[in-house]
């Protein structure tokens, strides 16, 4: 069984630049999860889709941060415009039915 | 469902047992689970317990829940170098299938 994909694996940018991740889910696997894993810390819950809809969204930054996922299978997450705090690992998971989630391998964020 | 605690650093002799411990607050947690975490990678499941058992064994990891004291550990068998990592304990509510996790543990095995 395929993992969960993440793409880039790393990126770099300029402080109010954008940046788009991005995450294929497990097959099948009807809740996504976008956290941000800041270093020395815990992953932190940033949005929850079930299917395409959003469970939780309360901890997202709406004022730079937005996500999607449209036909309840892949999701993008997007940060316009970065600042030097959004500097983490963003790590994608999903769940099939809440009880376990499977972590993809992240997207390293480097604001400079 | 927030509040996940874990003692941030533990050291092993190669061979030896690591314990690695973990404390929640909130009782109605329906799973805990153990994450592992190497340099530069996502985060591995390693195992889980459902809240209403008190121990799970798998191959070389024990879980041990004490519901009473909102208390979970994972114990490592023969501990290794590439157990090597830092561990990170969750758990999920009933209603919103989140995860929240502790801060995690940082598990240097010495050669």
């Amino acid at each position: 069984e395929a993992g969960v994909a993440q793409s880039p694996r790393y990126k770099i940018i300029e402080k109010r630049q954008s940046v788009a991740f991005w995450c294929n889910p497990i097959s099948g696997h009807a809740t996504l999860y976008w956290y941000q894993q800041i270093l020395g810390q815990g992953p932190k819950l940033l949005i929850q889709f079930q299917n395409n809809g959003v469970v939780d969204d309360s901890q997202l930054p709406k004022d730079r941060f937005s996500a999607e996922r449209l036909k309840g299978v892949d999701s993008t997450l997007k940060i316009q415009p970065a600042k030097l705090e959004d500097s983490a690992v963003y790590l994608c998971a999903s769940s099939l039915s809440g009880r376990v989630g499977f972590f993809g391998p992240g997207t390293r964020l480097t604001v400079l | 469902g927030e509040d996940v605690e874990q003692s941030l650093f533990l050291s092993v002799r190669e061979g030896d047992s690591s314990v690695i411990n973990c404390t929640y607050t909130d009782s109605s947690s329906t799973y805990l689970y153990w994450y592992k975490q190497e340099p530069g990678a996502g985060l591995q499941l390693l195992t889980y317990i459902f809240s209403n058992m008190d121990m799970k064994q798998d191959q070389r990891l024990t879980v041990l829940l004490n519901k009473k004291d909102k208390h979970l550990s994972l114990r490592i068998a023969d501990t290794q170098t590439g157990d090597s990592a830092i561990y990170f304990c969750a758990e999920s509510m009933p209603t919103g299938n989140q995860f929240y996790f502790g801060t995690g543990t940082s598990l240097t095995v010495i050669p």
